[in-house]
């Protein structure tokens, strides 16, 4: 079965500091990656993605790209804000692997803490 | 951007009794929405899947007859807890998805506990 397996926190880092959160994935098909963040009292929402390999998503200074080979998709940022404290979580989609349709697969949640 | 919302966003309730989570996308409409589970500590589980006006499809391993699924309309699914346990008290966390779109909105979740 897909599993999505990232390094647990907390990570605590200070400001402007370089930021990575590793994240490797198993699954049976051609799968999407994602990477959501939770802040603190609020949902999960879409930090980005990539959907087939060597693509590369990024939004608000954060990236990650589709490694098939090493079968990753580790977040970068190279410069945190205390703003960015939160829990990350990376997920996978695949929907050929049958069972719950294309729900997703997420890793078990990265909390980052940004000091100043 | 796209707002999923849920009521309630905490329930404390007696064992044997029952607890609907409902889940609603403000903004858009959602063909298909998910149910997760979360454990402290532990990742987001999928539990099932509900596609408007149809059954909802269960993940293995989780029981359809206690876990109660509708997705009546394109705005609006609920979850009921059926005679919750104590072993049912965890965090219920919907998600929102257009038709043919990849990209699903969380709700905030509801926490349960079941004393």
């Amino acid at each position: 079965g897909n599993s999505v397996t990232q390094m647990e926190g907390p990570v605590t880092l200070s400001e402007e500091a370089f930021l990575t959160i590793n994240c490797t994935y198993t699954a049976t098909g051609y799968p999407s990656l994602f990477w959501y963040v939770q802040y603190p009292g609020e949902g999960l929402q879409l930090l980005l993605k990539a959907t087939k390999a060597d693509d590369k998503g990024s939004n608000k200074g954060f990236e990650a790209t589709y490694r098939k080979e090493t079968t990753s998709f580790h977040l970068e940022k190279g410069s945190v804000q205390v703003s960015d404290s939160a829990v990350y979580f990376c997920a996978l989609s695949d929907p050929h692997s049958g069972g719950g349709a294309d729900g997703l697969t997420f890793g078990k949640g990265t909390h980052l803490i940004i000091q100043p | 951007g796209a707002v999923v919302s849920q009521h309630p966003s905490w329930v404390i309730c007696k064992s044997g009794t029952s607890v609907k989570i409902e889940c609603r996308s403000l903004d858009f409409q959602a063909t298909t929405m998910f149910w997760y589970r979360q454990f402290p500590k532990q990742s987001l589980m999928l539990m099932a899947t509900s596609n408007e006006g149809s059954k909802a499809t269960y993940e293995q391993g989780v029981e359809k007859d206690k876990f109660l699924i509708n997705h009546a309309s394109l705005t609006l699914s609920t979850l009921t807890v059926t005679s919750a346990h104590p072993e049912d008290s965890s965090f219920y966390i919907c998600s929102a998805r257009w038709q043919g779109l990849e990209t699903q909105y969380f709700g905030p979740g509801t926490r349960l506990l079941v004393l």
